[in-house]
């Protein structure tokens, strides 16, 4: 099975500056890669499919970039609304998501 | 409007059955595979089961594989997930998705497993 792996857990970041979060994949997934966002109390929201994608209605300051097994989501300037979790997630063969990356305010 | 209406979660004994189902509206639900997400307490996303658009396969996740059974009616709009031997571990809260699109989710119903 594949195994997604994220890091960092967690991230401590003020608004306006750029983050960036990463996940590695145990094998080769070409593109098969999404990012999504969740809030306490929320389903998770789809931010980017297909690694780089940005889903309709997201904001542009989300991009999303990687193939084969190394991704990355960044956040170009860090607004009150972006503070969640965030996770990747394999989809080609089942669903598999990472562990998480709580975005926290510094 | 796209919706997916999760109901059935509550409050079960280990060993206890539960069936949760899943409304669909707003699109054409027999032509989507469609899914479970559970997440527990303070925990991230597991993806648990998965259905094709006309219900002839069916996939699991090894934790549930055995004892909780997906399906799905086109004539009712819905999805069902069948939940049998439940154990402790198996408290969460249970997302239906449409598996395809990926950007469809419902609100979520919660599972207890608690003596």
């Amino acid at each position: 099975d594949i195994q997604m792996t994220q890091s960092p857990s967690t991230l401590s970041a003020s608004v306006g500056d750029r983050v960036t979060i990463t996940c590695r994949a145990s094998q080769t997934i070409s593109t098969w890669l999404a990012w999504y966002q969740q809030k306490p109390g929320n389903a998770p929201k789809l931010l980017i499919y297909q690694a780089s994608t940005l889903q309709s209605g997201v904001p542009s300051r989300f991009s999303g970039s990687g193939s084969g097994t190394d991704f990355t989501l960044a956040i170009s300037s860090l607004q009150p609304d972006d503070f969640a979790t965030y996770y990747c997630q394999h989809y080609k063969r089942y669903w598999t998501f990472g562990q998480g990356t709580k975005v926290e305010i510094k | 409007e796209v919706q997916l209406l999760e109901s059935g979660g509550g409050l079960v004994q280990p060993g206890g059955s539960l069936r949760l189902s899943c409304v669909a509206s707003g699109f054409t639900f027999s032509s989507y595979a469609m899914t479970w997400v559970r997440q527990a307490p303070g925990k991230g996303l597991e993806w648990v089961s998965a259905i094709s658009d006309n219900g002839d396969n069916t996939y699991y996740a090894d934790s549930v594989k055995g004892r909780f059974t997906i399906s799905r009616d086109k004539s009712k709009n819905t999805l069902y997930l069948q939940m049998n031997s439940l154990r402790a571990e198996d408290t969460a809260i249970y997302y239906c998705a449409n598996y395809d699109s990926l950007d469809v989710w419902g609100q979520g119903t919660a599972v207890t497993v608690s003596s």
